[in-house]
């Protein structure tokens, strides 16, 4: 049981490429989410999506697009990098339903843009 | 969900109980209460959740006061490794709940 697996760990993309980071989850969860943080900054959510096929904008969507294909994979775009996207980017996901769910990170993604 | 509050940042002594605390004074009656922390640069991590009661597990201590609008997570003997941002968020059960917030948290310094 791995959890939220995020890859790559680290990448260097120049002004203009493209990239597109995955996040897979293995606990069947619902929801998923991606966050960014950027130095002495708290988290801020960019997108997220409550189920296969479903995406919604968060608070800095901006410059970024996602797909849900398939329920255990959420993957995060960046059509045309900025150096202000420049930062960590966190996948989490959480199951739906009544009661309490704990929210599940992965252990970061460190995206560089020169 | 419900906005919070929390101090920027808090020293503890190596030992000591290290309290830190939380305002959710718009929090409705079915959203809980999450502690998670994140050290250095790792994914942030769960630490305990309440609704009413207090609660306890293995890593702290949550406690909610009565008309819920704050909490205090207590951790008993703080130890260098809980250097740490702590962040506390609301949240409500059950399907419907989907923006998940993060404010800065509270940088808590644990010194030797």
């Amino acid at each position: 049981n791995a959890g939220v697996t995020q890859t790559p760990k680290f990448r260097v993309l120049k002004t203009g490429q493209s990239m597109t980071l995955l996040c897979a989850q293995d606990m069947n969860h619902e929801y998923m989410y991606w966050y960014r943080q950027d130095p002495g900054m708290g988290l801020r959510l960019i997108h997220y999506s409550v189920g296969e096929g479903t995406t919604a904008k968060g608070e800095v969507p901006d410059g970024y697009n996602v797909s849900r294909l398939k329920k255990q994979n959420f993957l995060l775009g960046l059509e045309s990098a900025a150096p202000s996207q420049t930062s960590v980017y966190f996948c989490a996901s959480i199951a739906q339903g009544a009661g309490a769910n704990v929210l599940t990170f992965g252990a970061g993604s460190r995206l560089t843009v020169l | 969900d419900a906005k919070t509050t929390q101090p920027p940042s808090m020293d503890c002594a190596e030992g000591r109980a290290a309290n830190l605390p939380c305002n959710h004074s718009t929090i409705s009656g079915n959203e809980y209460v999450y502690w998670y922390r994140q050290i250095h640069s790792q994914g942030p991590q769960y630490i305990i959740h309440g609704l009413k009661n207090n609660e306890t597990n293995e890593m702290a201590s949550l406690i909610i006061t009565e008309d819920r609008k704050s909490s205090t997570l207590i951790l008993p003997h703080a130890t260098l490794r809980d250097t740490a941002v702590y962040y506390c968020i609301v949240r409500v059960s059950g399907a419907g709940s989907y923006q998940l917030t993060f404010g800065k948290g509270t940088k808590l310094s644990v010194i030797p």
